[in-house]
């Protein structure tokens, strides 16, 4: 079936480091695609989002590309701090009638050193 | 900056007790959504929540599971006879009218022993 996945389950970088977070989807139907990151014992938190009309959205350090032809998004992190260390999710949506439901991906830890 | 709150933050119960899960929505958001997380899985679609009805629900989302608004602030989950693999952390996120982005809630961390 449909799915979103990511290639690298752990990156591990250093402190003042762009950071790049891979992201795979196959719902060629998906207009909508989320970055969400989640603190250790926290809830999803929102980053960024982008739709299918777009190639590129920036935010404040975070950069998101989406690339239709080979299914594939990136979250990008400029000058990575140690307070950016969570795990990082992709989620497409899928929703019908409005509802805006997003199937997530397994996640990615990002691990900040200083 | 408003936010999703969920009571209570931890949950210990025995198989086969009823749980009820709290979450209070952002004050204008008209949409609500009860997820899962068991350890180390991705997060999971339960049901979503509009104008009082049920708008969509998921294959986990069996007879155990209800969920209800019954004071027009609460959003609750009830799981009415807990199995050992409900044993997740469960989040509550909403979303305000023609808004695509959810907001989360900290999550409820469940254990069923």
């Amino acid at each position: 079936g449909e799915s979103v996945g990511l290639h690298l389950p752990t990156l591990s970088v250093q402190e003042g480091d762009n950071s790049i977070i891979n992201c795979a989807y196959s719902n060629s139907a998906s207009d909508y695609f989320i970055w969400y990151k989640q603190e250790s014992g926290k809830g999803p938190q929102f980053i960024i989002d982008i739709r299918s009309n777009m190639d590129k959205r920036q935010g404040q350090r975070v950069t998101v590309l989406l690339n239709k032809t080979v299914k594939h998004l990136s979250l990008q992190i400029a000058a990575t701090q140690p307070g950016d260390s969570a795990v990082y999710f992709c989620a497409e949506n899928i929703g019908t009638g409005g509802s805006y439901i997003p199937t997530f991906g397994r996640g990615t830890s990002l691990i900040v050193h200083p | 900056e408003p936010e999703v709150t969920q009571t209570p933050s931890h949950q210990v119960t025995q198989m086969g007790q009823e749980v009820i899960l709290r979450c209070v929505p952002i004050s204008n958001h008209l949409y609500f959504y009860w997820y899962r997380q068991i350890l180390g899985q991705k997060v999971e679609f339960l049901v979503s929540f509009y104008n009082n009805e049920i708008s969509e629900k998921s294959e986990i989302f069996d007879d155990q599971f209800s969920v209800e608004r019954p004071d027009g602030s609460n959003f609750t989950l009830k799981i009415r006879s807990t199995k050992l693999e409900d044993s997740a952390m469960y989040f509550c996120a909403t979303r305000g009218q023609g808004r695509e982005t959810q907001y989360f809630g900290p999550g409820t961390r469940l254990l069923v022993l």
